[in-house]
């Protein structure tokens, strides 16, 4: 069974700094993974994806991840923070059987604050 | 774009209640998902639909059940609503298999 483990429901960091959201994954199969990103009072937001091919991943507004096969990690990271970029995120995997519709699993979610 | 419509932003309920939640896209996906979001817990799937008046259970469907009368429209349903079901509801669609999933809103649901 697939399973999603983000380490740390709070980081917070100073605007220009890097930011490392963490994320370890379980999964029998090769995985897809995403991250996504949940402003105040919206919706979830791709951020990026990873399924086959290339192991660093980028995606918008800056933010790359990647995926780590051998320490099964899918880590997001971001060179310098930006104020708009608090809000909370949550890391998927995704289960590969056609007729389960591609069902995401998704961990606990890290909210993450950005200090002026 | 993708536009993943739900059918209210904030509902208040009362105990008992029959709810209904609505959910619209309009880019022809096939799958489409129920998520219930609650602090320190993430995202936990309700039920999901691969086609339409198909139907599979998640991980938490006590207490809900769903209806997929159209390719666009997922609705999900309380037939007695708890206190214990007050949650942001999520919806999601997306095309099939492990492509992308695209979000609504959410709808926050109090029940009194």
């Amino acid at each position: 069974a697939q399973s999603v483990t983000q380490l740390g429901s709070h980081v917070s960091v100073s605007e220009g700094a890097l930011v490392l959201l963490r994320c370890n994954y379980s999964s029998s199969v090769p995985p897809y993974l995403f991250w996504y990103v949940q402003y105040p009072n919206q919706g979830l937001q791709l951020l990026l994806k990873y399924t086959t091919g290339a192991t660093l991943v980028k995606g918008i507004n800056g933010f790359e991840a990647e995926f780590k096969k051998s320490e099964t990690s899918f880590h997001l990271t971001k060179p310098s923070a930006h104020m708009s970029d608090a809000a909370e995120y949550f890391c998927a995997v995704s289960t590969p059987y056609y007729n389960q519709g591609g069902k995401l699993i998704f961990g606990q979610g890290t909210e993450l604050s950005v200090k002026p | 774009d993708v536009k993943v419509t739900q059918s209210s932003r904030y509902l208040v309920k009362r105990t008992g209640e029959k709810v209904f939640l609505e959910c619209v896209q309009d880019m022809d996906h096939e799958n489409m998902f129920w998520y219930r979001q609650d602090p320190g817990l993430g995202l936990r799937l309700i039920y999901f639909s691969y086609d339409v008046k198909m139907k599979e259970k998640g991980d938490i469907p006590e207490g809900y059940s769903v209806s997929r009368e159209k390719k666009e429209r997922f609705s999900l349903i309380l037939e007695s609503a708890s206190t214990n079901q007050t949650s942001m509801y999520l919806c999601a669609s997306s095309l099939g298999g492990q492509e992308t999933q695209y979000f609504g809103p959410g709808t926050r649901l109090l029940v009194l």
